[in-house]
């Protein structure tokens, strides 16, 4: 079945710095979407990405979609305390939506 | 709107006892979906629901969960029997089309003793 793998699992950040995460699927995709899910919340949808090649940027945050549709990432620009939580792509294939384990971001002041 | 709302928000039962998860998806959303997330596997959908019918349940651990969407404003999910393993947080999601963004519930914490 479809699998979708994102590095890294975890990664502590003074703030002001950069944070990239990564998602690889196993299969081409539809679509990837982007979910954050602060500590004890639920996801919620940040973005979704269509077309090869595609650049979508959210204030700090910039998407990109790669050209194969098979791969994606996230970077956050100067992060903020704020930024701290899990960030999760999901893609979609034939029928479902498939989350990688998700980047869970710390942030230092 | 108030969103995709779950109950209850916690449960805990004993390993054996029957347990009854409910969502209500946001009005006119014809999809819902049931996932359950833990540390070890991370988000897993169980089962999805176009229209009140489902879709697609090879995401069901095993018989003893059985999902069901007798109209659509309502659907449970139900673990019977429970065990320790089933601890998690369930959360149900539903959106407008297939292919668009999800609306997550804030979920249910499971803890099966």
């Amino acid at each position: 079945g479809q699998q979708v793998m994102q590095i890294p699992q975890y990664q502590h950040v003074q703030e002001g710095e950069d944070f990239t995460t990564y998602c690889n699927s196993s299969t081409t995709l539809s679509n990837i979407q982007w979910y954050k899910q602060r500590p004890g919340g639920h996801p919620v949808f940040l973005i979704q990405l269509v077309k090869s090649g595609e650049v979508k940027k959210q204030k700090r945050l910039t998407f990109q979609f790669g050209e194969a549709k098979k791969n994606s990432s996230l970077h956050i620009t100067a992060t903020q305390t704020t930024d701290v939580g899990t960030y999760f792509c999901a893609g979609q294939g034939y029928s479902t939506l498939t989350f990688g384990k998700g980047t869970m971001l710390l942030v230092s002041p | 709107d108030a969103g995709v709302i779950q109950s209850p928000r916690h449960e805990v039962t004993e390993m054996g006892q029957e347990v009854t998860l409910r969502c209500k998806p946001i009005s006119g959303h014809d999809y819902l979906f049931w996932y359950r997330q833990t540390m070890m596997r991370g988000l897993e959908l169980l089962i999805y629901f176009n229209n009140n019918v489902p879709i697609d349940d090879s995401g069901m651990p095993e018989d003893r969960f059985s999902a069901k969407m007798p109209n659509a404003s309502f659907s449970t999910l139900k673990i019977q029997p429970s065990e320790p393993r089933d601890s998690a947080v369930y959360f149900c999601a539903s959106s407008l089309r297939q292919y668009n963004e999800q609306f997550f519930g804030p979920g249910t914490r499971l803890t099966v003793l």
